[in-house]
């Protein structure tokens, strides 16, 4: 079945990058998402990612694929404090284009 | 331009009681889809309405219902409410609801069954 992985807290000191991490098993997956959601706030979409592409760069973010491995990661370069929420990572299966999210991952801030 | 908008914001409902969540899309975004978030299960998807038809479910029993009306807003409808459908209701609005389309979120409304 469709399911989505990824650790549920991470901490970083400012300045340092964070890599936040993603399993997926639905293969025929089209697309994969990274959302950042602040406290009180809805989704918001960073970043996503074709599935036959194999990295993709915006500015202080990088999302790296490992198709054969199921395997996507965001890395967020020189982190700040604003930077301090939950991020989702979700994929988009291609047979019925429902977007599965995993549980997010709680990224904290150390000074 | 005018972001999703969500209503009401908060709500707090008894058990057995039924309740209408409302969802307002980005002018010219047909798609509309909702989602249900709670600690325990995180983010999950309930269905997606495209050009007032249900184009999406995910798998939620039939209490759960919805549907879009021709501008494009959506409703959602809980019935017979129970204490673990506390929950904060997320809608996702986007031009049509295909993949590399960006999906812009409400700030969601808190449903909290007691």
């Amino acid at each position: 079945g469709e399911d989505v992985e990824q650790s549920l807290f991470l901490s970083v000191r400012e300045g340092d990058s964070s890599v936040i991490n993603c399993t997926y098993t639905d293969s025929s997956s089209t697309y994969l998402y990274w959302y950042k959601q602040e406290p009180g706030a809805g989704l918001q979409l960073l970043t996503y990612i074709f599935s036959n592409m194999d990295m993709k760069q915006d500015q202080r973010l990088t999302v790296l694929l490992n198709k054969k491995d199921k395997h996507l990661s965001l890395r967020i370069a020189d982190t700040q404090t604003g930077d301090s929420a939950i991020y989702f990572c979700a994929e988009r299966a291609e047979r019925d284009d429902k977007i599965i999210f995993g549980k997010g991952t709680r990224l904290h801030i150390l000074p | 331009k005018a972001g999703v908008t969500q209503t009401p914001r908060y709500l707090i409902k008894t058990r057995g009681q039924q309740v209408t969540l409302s969802c307002s899309p980005i002018s010219g975004h047909r798609s509309v889809s909702w989602y249900q978030q709670t600690p325990g299960q995180g983010l999950q998807f309930l269905f997606e309405y495209f050009s007032e038809t249900q184009r999406n479910k995910g798998n939620f029993p039939g209490r759960f219902s919805g549907r879009q009306f021709s501008n494009s807003r959506s409703e959602m409808n809980v019935s017979t409410l129970e204490l673990g459908d506390s929950a904060l209701y997320l809608c996702a609005s986007s031009l049509d609801g295909q993949g590399g389309t960006e999906a812009f979120f409400g700030q969601g409304t808190r449903l909290t069954v007691v």
